[in-house]
C-alpha cells in the first residue's frame, strides 16, 4: 500500500527556509493532492497546502506569502519550503495524500495516507 | 485559533456513546459535504475515520459515524472502547481552503 515519509533538516535557524521533502512508495504521485499538515507542540492540526501532480497548488491563506510547494514526479517527491521562519513555525510536520472526486477531479478535502511526522525546531 | 469549533474534551464510560460537535460556518462546513474526522493517539499520525460527512474508509470500526446539520458536523462513537481514548480532529473544506478544529479530548473512564 502506498506509504509516505518525510525527511529534512530538524533544525533550521530563524530567518532562514525550512524545506522538507516527501517520498511517495508504494504508488504513483500521479493523480491526488499531496498535502503539507503541521502540528505546532501540544496543539492543532494545521493545513498548510497541497499540490497536485500536475502542478497546480493551493495554499493556506495565512502562510500562502512564505510557502512554496513543488512535486517532482520523476522521482514520486513533493516537497515544502517555508521561508522566514520563526519561533512559531516550530511543528510536527506531516506530509499527506488528498483525495479527489472520480467524477469530478475536483479536492475532496480529505487525507487519507499519512506520513509518520518529522520534528522541525526553529532555532538559534 | 481554530476557524472550525470543537469542544476541547468529552469524556465516556465503555460501552456508552459520545458525540463530538464542530460547528463552522456557512462558508465551510455549511456549504460542502467535504467534512472528515481524524483520530491521533499520543504521538502518531492522524488516521481517517470519516470522509464526506459520513462516509467510512475501509477498516475503521461501525462504531464510528458522521453527520451533519446545517454549519454544524457531529462524529458519534458508540459502544466506547479503551482504545477510542484519542484526540479527534474535524476537517472542512472552505472554498480556497482546508480548515481544521482545534480538536477535541477523548477520555475513556
Amino acid at each position: 500500500q502506498v506509504q509516505l515519509q518525510e525527511s529534512g533538516p530538524g533544525l533550521v535557524k530563524p530567518s532562514e527556509t525550512l524545506s522538507l521533502t516527501c517520498t511517495v512508495s508504494g504508488g504513483s504521485i500521479s493523480s491526488y493532492y499531496w498535502s503539507w499538515i503541521r502540528q505546532p507542540p501540544g496543539k492543532g492540526l494545521e493545513w498548510i497546502g497541497y499540490i497536485y501532480y500536475s502542478g497546480s497548488t493551493n495554499y493556506n491563506p495565512s502562510l500562502k506569502s512564505r510557502v512554496t510547494i513543488s512535486v517532482d514526479t520523476s522521482k514520486n517527491q513533493f516537497s515544502l519550503k517555508l521561508s522566514s521562519v520563526t519561533a512559531a513555525d516550530t511543528a510536527v510536520y506531516y506530509c499527506a495524500r488528498g483525495s479527489y472526486d472520480i467524477l469530478t477531479g475536483y479536492y475532496n478535502a480529505y487525507m487519507d495516507v499519512w506520513g509518520k511526522g518529522t520534528t522541525v525546531t526553529v532555532s538559534s | 485559533q481554530s476557524a472550525l469549533t470543537q469542544p476541547a474534551s468529552v469524556s465516556g464510560s465503555p460501552g456508552q456513546s459520545i458525540t463530538i460537535s464542530c460547528t463552522g460556518t456557512s462558508s465551510d462546513v455549511g456549504s460542502y459535504n467535504l467534512v472528515s474526522w481524524y483520530q491521533q493517539h499520543p504521538g502518531k499520525a492522524p488516521k481517517l475515520m470519516i470522509y464526506e460527512v459520513s462516509k467510512r474508509p475501509s477498516g475503521v470500526s461501525n462504531r464510528f459515524s458522521g453527520s451533519k446539520s446545517g454549519n454544524t458536523a457531529s462524529l458519534t462513537i458508540s459502544g466506547l472502547q479503551a482504545e477510542d481514548e484519542a484526540d479527534y480532529y474535524c476537517c472542512s473544506y472552505a472554498g480556497s481552503s482546508t480548515e481544521f478544529g482545534g480538536g477535541t479530548k477523548l477520555t475513556v473512564l
